[in-house]
């Protein structure tokens, strides 16, 4: 079984540009989370969808987004790139919601620099 | 955890020997609290979980205690390993907020031949 699989994995950017990351969840796996890791502020929750629905979201500005498929594949966009959007951004797969044992897999992730 | 940033808290560990790993968790209302181990260059893996109507649990050389009066919960590895080194993150979720978790800063194991 695939795990979670995410792309690009790592990926250079200019100031003020955009980005968009893909995450393909575990097969059957309907809700997708997004998370941000960096040095300073640690592991930081973004948002989760279930069901193409925004679920949850976290502390970040409007220039973070996303959105999910009927497949449940999951994009994530930033705009106007910042130095500090430089992180490792994380997709998390899990059959539901946090219903159950809430058990998230969760990818290798993205690598974004921001120069 | 209550470390953030570039300076993790390191525990250093002679193989063989059994590890503690510490964490103290922010919010009352959390029901749910997972460990996770990350490897350098991967993404976090699930070691085990707890909910908040139990006080221990035991894994596959693992254990984990929560102290829900004094917000503290502890990871337990026996006979470590030097697979074992790699950041370990705690983390707390509050019932019906979904998969949100709260990560703890983390903290990093090394383990000494």
């Amino acid at each position: 079984k695939a795990g979670v699989t995410q792309t690009p994995r790592y990926l250079i950017k200019t100031r003020g540009q955009q980005v968009t990351l893909s995450c393909s969840p575990i097969s059957g796996h309907r809700s997708v989370s997004w998370y941000q890791q960096t040095p300073g502020q640690g592991l930081q929750f973004l948002f989760e969808y279930f069901s193409e629905t925004q679920r949850n979201k976290g502390n970040f500005p409007g220039r973070f987004s996303g959105r999910q498929f009927s497949n449940s594949r999951s994009e994530m966009n930033v705009s106007t790139l910042e130095l500090g959007d430089s992180a490792l951004y994380l997709c998390a797969s899990s059959l539901s919601p946090g219903t159950g044992t809430g058990e998230l897999f969760f990818g290798e992730g993205s690598r974004l620099t921001v120069l | 955890g209550e470390s953030v940033g570039l300076h993790l808290p390191t525990l250093s560990v002679q193989e063989g020997d059994n590890s503690i790993i510490n964490c103290a968790y922010s919010n009352s209302a959390s029901d749910y609290f997972i460990w996770y181990k990350q490897e350098s260059g991967k993404g976090p893996q699930f070691i085990i979980d707890i909910r908040s109507n139990m006080d221990k649990r035991q894994g596959q050389r693992v254990t984990v205690l929560l102290n829900k009066t004094v917000k503290h919960l502890s990871l337990q590895i026996a006979a470590t390993q030097p697979g074992d080194s790699a950041v370990y993150f705690c983390a707390e979720r509050v019932k019906a907020a979904g998969n949100k978790l709260t990560f703890g800063g983390g903290t990093r194991v090394l383990v000494k031949p």
